[in-house]
């Protein structure tokens, strides 16, 4: 069964380091999204991407954060200088080519980065 | 202010037994209410999408409601087993077209017993 992967699972850095995650979302989708969770809190859109292009972002994902899709199999988040609170859970998921509202999107199981 | 509301927290039953979760929702306008199951250390897996003319939807043992008219929802998980175990989270969309107008609830935490 096809899947969503992230790698890597655990993702340690320093406070003001650069980290990129990266997520191979199933091969015939075209929305891919990113998301986070805070540990014990609920889960948080940061951003959709579709057509090489960001489509909507949320009020977290600022300059701080970028998103790209460098070949035709990689989607990868960009913290450029990470701060203490940026530690959460990372999901990415994809969906065929209607949005995540309106049809069924797959996620990964996550990277975990802890800033300290 | 558009907020998602789950209860309980966290629910412990035996194996084998049923058990029901809630969901209530103040988003307004209402596009379509989803339930997810998220093991611990894993993404969410989507169970059910319900739009606003459906009142349920089954996926195997799991069954949704919801009522529009109270805006709640909530899912029946029938002979409960051990791989139940898991956070079930509720989230609920209020524009169709566009992916950051969704809401997250906070989840209920599930553990089954043997």
């Amino acid at each position: 069964e096809p899947e969503v992967t992230q790698t890597p699972s655990h993702q340690v850095t320093q406070m003001g380091q650069e980290v990129i995650l990266r997520c191979v979302p199933i091969s015939n989708h075209l929305y891919f999204y990113w998301y986070r969770q805070i540990l014990g809190q609920k889960v948080e859109f940061l951003v959709s991407f579709y057509n090489n292009e960001i489509s909507e972002k949320s009020e977290i994902f600022d300059d701080q954060f970028s998103v790209e899709r460098p070949d035709g199999s990689n989607f990868t988040l960009k913290i450029r200088s990470t701060k203490l609170e940026d530690s959460a859970m990372y999901f990415c998921a994809s969906s065929e080519a209607l949005r995540l509202t309106v049809t069924e999107a797959f996620f990964g199981q996550g990277t975990r980065l802890t800033v300290v | 202010k558009n907020q998602v509301e789950q209860s309980p927290q966290s629910l412990i039953i035996l194996e084998g037994k049923n058990c029901t979760l809630q969901c209530n929702y103040t988003v307004s306008p209402f596009s379509n209410l989803r339930w997810y199951k998220q093991d611990t250390g894993r993404g969410p897996v989507s169970l059910t999408i319900m739009t606003f003319s459906e009142n349920t939807k089954s996926n195997g043992r799991y069954t949704a409601t919801l009522d529009a008219d109270t805006k709640q929802s909530s899912l029946h998980i029938t002979a409960s087993q051990l791989s139940d175990s898991a956070s079930y989270i509720c989230v609920v969309s209020h524009d169709p077209n566009r992916d950051d107008k969704i809401i997250f609830g906070k989840g209920t935490r599930l553990h089954i017993l043997p």
